[in-house]
């Protein structure tokens, strides 16, 4: 079965640019949430969507947004891109909306700004 | 709120050694806590879960914890390095505010020497 996926898997942008990352999730799976992680950090939580509708979101400025469509695939949308937004972006599914404790992981798309 | 702190940003061991990465929690409730393990360029593994059944658990790959409340702990051990081990570890935290994410420490590089 295949895993969570991530596209692109790297990908530089310039300051003030507009991002878009795509994650797929397990196959029965509806619930996605994203994740940021800056170098020499842990990750960071900043939505979780499930049935398409947000369920969570961390403490990110709305520059950030996502979205989850039927087939339960997510977007991340990052608007006027900072250089801070430099990260590793995580995906991660599980069955069940409350299902943290079910996560799977995705590879991450390595997102730099310069 | 809940938080995870992991004591040591580099752990170094030689092959053969036991293996200690420090975990400690803050949590108002009874906590759900993890440990992931990340490789150079790639997402986080779950290396073992507690979710208030057996304060022992074991994981994948070797690895064990041993949850204690009185010391609000979730050390992660391993009796015998690989060098495969070498990889940045993760402890987590699980909090439930309507839906469920996860808190992260910062945490630790494992090196192994031959």
């Amino acid at each position: 079965d295949a895993g969570v996926t991530q596209s692109p898997t790297h990908l530089i942008k310039t300051r003030g640019q507009h991002v878009t990352l795509r994650c797929s999730p397990i196959s029965g799976h509806k619930s996605v949430s994203w994740y940021q992680q800056v170098l020499g950090q842990g990750p960071q939580f900043i939505f979780q969507y499930y049935e398409k509708e947000e369920r969570g979101r961390g403490n990110f400025p709305d520059r950030f947004s996502a979205r989850q469509f039927p087939n339960y695939s997510s977007e991340l949308n990052v608007n006027a891109l900072l250089l801070g937004d430099s990260a590793l972006y995580l995906c991660a599914s599980s069955y069940e909306g409350r299902g943290a404790y079910g996560y799977t992981f995705g590879s991450g798309t390595r997102l730099t700004v310069v | 709120a809940q938080s995870v702190t992991q004591l040591g940003s580099h752990v170094s061991v030689s092959e053969g050694a036991l293996v200690l990465l420090r975990c400690n929690y803050s949590s108002s409730v009874p906590p759900y806590l993890f440990w992931y393990v990340q490789y150079p360029n790639q997402g986080l593994q779950l290396l073992l879960k507690y979710t208030s059944a057996a304060t022992l658990v074991k994981g994948i790959n070797g690895f064990e914890a041993e949850f204690k409340k009185s010391e609000t702990s979730f050390h992660l051990t391993k009796p015998s390095a690989h060098m495969s081990d070498a990889a940045e570890y993760f402890c987590a935290v699980g909090m439930n505010t309507g839906f469920q994410k996860l808190v992260f420490g910062t945490g630790t590089r494992l090196l192994v020497s031959p």
